[in-house]
This record gives structure tokens, C-alpha cells and sequence, in this order.
């Protein structure tokens, strides 16, 4: 049985450029969230999405932005890269309250 | 104030050594914590859940203090492969939502 599984694991952009990332959650999971964790700083909340609608939002610009697809799968965009928004980015599924994180994609932006 | 604090760290400690890691958080609605390590460069992964009883695994005692919103996690007779960053997280539910926050972790080095 798969867990979570991100694409890509690594990868740069250039300030100022667009990027999307993407998630597969663990079989049975219905709910999709993303954390944002810059070097030595615990992940942040980005948001969730649950039946391919954004439920909850922490304090990002809307410059991210998300979407789930029917098949509970999701992708994050960020638009207009800024050097800050380099950080490791973990998508994490759930049922209800059990989490399992995928290994992340480290983003760095130059 | 953050909604959920740690001590900052590092903590370096000799193997054998008995550690302990404190934490607190601002919602007093918050209805589950956690213990999660991290690795360097990996995804965090859950060390144990914490109940207001207080909960052991091996050498591992995590205990809640619901009044004081106080977490604690013990490591007793440290090993080589303890080595992460602990993060204490803690549950959130509005209404059908869940998310779960974290601290900024705190990164335990053990030496030989």
C-alpha cells in the first residue's frame, strides 16, 4: 500500500517564475493538507483541501494556491517566486484525524 | 504568542543520558498532541500520541497537562539513533476540519 507520494523531490526556479507541485495520498485518504517548512523552522500550514474544495487556509499570501481532483489527489501552485519561498513543502493525507506525510519537495528559488 | 512554543535547543547530551523536551500551547480547545521526530532532510514521522494519563513507549514518556496546556516528552537512556529534531504538534478541529500545528522543533544531538 502506497503512502503519500510527492513530485517532484527536488527542483529550482528563478524568482519571479510559477511552480506546481503535486501529491498522491495514501489509499483511503479523502482529505489533503501542505505545509510549508523553511530551514530550521517546524512546517507551516499552507492549507487543506476536502472534496476538491480549499476548507481550511493558514496565513499565506494568495500567491499559493491548490486544487484537489476527484481522485483526492492535489497539486500546489505558487506564483511570482520569491527567494523566501524557498522551503521544503509536505503534502500530507488524512481520514478524519490520522496524517501520513509524504517526503516533501525541497523548492529552492535563485 | 505562538500557538505552539518549544524550547529552542539544541540539546547535546552523552548516550545514556535521560532528556527532556518541554512545550506549551495557546488554544486551550486543542483536543489531540503529539510527538513527531524529524530527521534531517526527511519528513517529520509520529513518535507517539500524548493523553492527559500520560503514555510510555520504551524508553520514550510523553505526559499532557491540560490546565497549565503544558506537553512533555522523556527520553531515557539516549542512543546514537535518537538524533532528530522532536516536534510537538498539537490537534485542531473546527467543526468537520482538522489540522495539526507544529513548533519550531527542537534538535537533539546525541554524542558518544
Amino acid at each position: 500500500d502506497a503512502g503519500v507520494t510527492q513530485s517532484p523531490t527536488h527542483l529550482i526556479k528563478t524568482r519571479g517564475q510559477q511552480v506546481t507541485l503535486r501529491c498522491s495520498p495514501k489509499s483511503g485518504h479523502d482529505t489533503v493538507s501542505w505545509y510549508q517548512q523553511a530551514l530550521g523552522q517546524g512546517p507551516q500550514f499552507i492549507f487543506q483541501y476536502y472534496e476538491e474544495e480549499e476548507r481550511q487556509r493558514g496565513n499565506f499570501p494568495d500567491r499559493f494556491s491548490g486544487h484537489q481532483f476527484p481522485n483526492y489527489s492535489s497539486e500546489l501552485n505558487v506564483n511570482a517566486l520569491l527567494l523566501g519561498d524557498s522551503a521544503l513543502y509536505l503534502c500530507a493525507s488524512s481520514l478524519t484525524a490520522g496524517y501520513t506525510f509524504g517526503s516533501g519537495t525541497r523548492l529552492t528559488v535563485v | 504568542r505562538k500557538e505552539v512554543e518549544q524550547d529552542p535547543g539544541p540539546f547535546n547530551v552523552p548516550e545514556g543520558a535521560t532528556v527532556a523536551f518541554n512545550c506549551t500551547y495557546s488554544n486551550s480547545a486543542s483536543q489531540s498532541f503529539f510527538w513527531y521526530r524529524q530527521d534531517c532532510r526527511k519528513e517529520p514521522k509520529l513518535l507517539m500520541s500524548v493523553y492527559s494519563s500520560g503514555n510510555e513507549d520504551g524508553r520514550f514518556t510523553a505526559q499532557l497537562n491540560r490546565a497549565s496546556q503544558y506537553i512533555s516528552l522523556l527520553i531515557r537512556d539516549s542512543k546514537l539513533s535518537d538524533s532528530a529534531t522532536y516536534l510537538c504538534v498539537v490537534g485542531n478541529s473546527g467543526g468537520s476540519n482538522y489540522k495539526l500545528t507544529f513548533g519550531k522543533g527542537t534538535l537533539l544531538t546525541v554524542n558518544p
